[in-house]
């Protein structure tokens, strides 16, 4: 079946300006986790959504970004007032249920120049 | 702060040896271990988890875990040049909401 699916694929844009990263999470599965993974660094978690609400938003870094699930299929990721640092590449996951295997999509470079 | 450790390498092994990658983790309300294999540019993709201690088997893999020393480890048999790679160890910790910690990743090149 279809697996984890993220768009785009690369953003580049300028500091200050807003973005949004898409996740389609694998059909049926409830969980759904942001990551970002920084050269050279394994992923760092950003948030996790059960069903339509965030579990856990403790990795956010600060209010810029945020995150949601209103349906508790797709997630969008918003940035705002992007600044250098958040360049990275931004990883989906899902799982079943929140109890199990995580299953990554293929990522959102962002560039922010 | 809950920590994964991973030796950056690199390793190198030769084509047929095994390839013996280890994780250490702080938390001893780790509860699930997990071995992601990351090709360069690509996503991390699940290869091995274990939530026991012991060993498993699977195919060319075998996954170790040792809760009482606080390591898990991950052994590649008959290595193959498509498996150079950086893998990544994952926990997840008890109460945590099922997120994933991850290591740094240990870069492995077999050569033919």
């Amino acid at each position: 079946g279809a697996g984890v699916s993220q768009t785009p694929s690369n953003k580049v844009t300028e500091k200050g300006k807003y973005v949004e990263l898409r996740c389609d999470p694998i059909s049926g599965h409830t969980a759904l986790y942001w990551y970002r993974q920084s050269l050279g660094q394994g992923p760092e978690f950003l948030i996790y959504f059960q069903g339509t609400g965030a579990a856990d938003d403790s990795g956010l870094p600060n209010d810029r970004f945020f995150a949601v699930r209103p349906e508790g299929s797709v997630s969008t990721l918003k940035i705002q007032r992007t600044e250098r640092g958040d360049s990275a590449v931004y990883l989906c996951a899902s799982s079943l249920d929140g109890t199990g295997e995580q299953y990554f999509g293929p990522g959102t470079r962002l560039t922010v120049t | 702060q809950k920590e994964v450790e991973q030796n950056s390498g690199p390793l190198s092994v030769p084509e047929g040896a095994i390839a013996s990658l280890n994780c250490t983790y702080s938390d001893r309300g780790s509860q699930s271990f997990f071995w992601y294999r990351q090709y360069s540019g690509k996503s991390p993709e699940l290869i091995m988890f274990i939530y026991s201690n012991g060993d498993k088997e699977d195919g060319r893999f075998t996954a170790q875990l040792n809760k009482a020393s606080q390591y898990v480890s991950l052994l590649i048999r008959d290595s193959q040049p498509s498996d150079s790679a950086t893998y990544l160890c994952a926990v997840t910790y008890q109460g945590g909401s099922e997120k994933l910690v991850f290591g740094k990743g240990t870069k492995l090149t077999v050569n033919p």
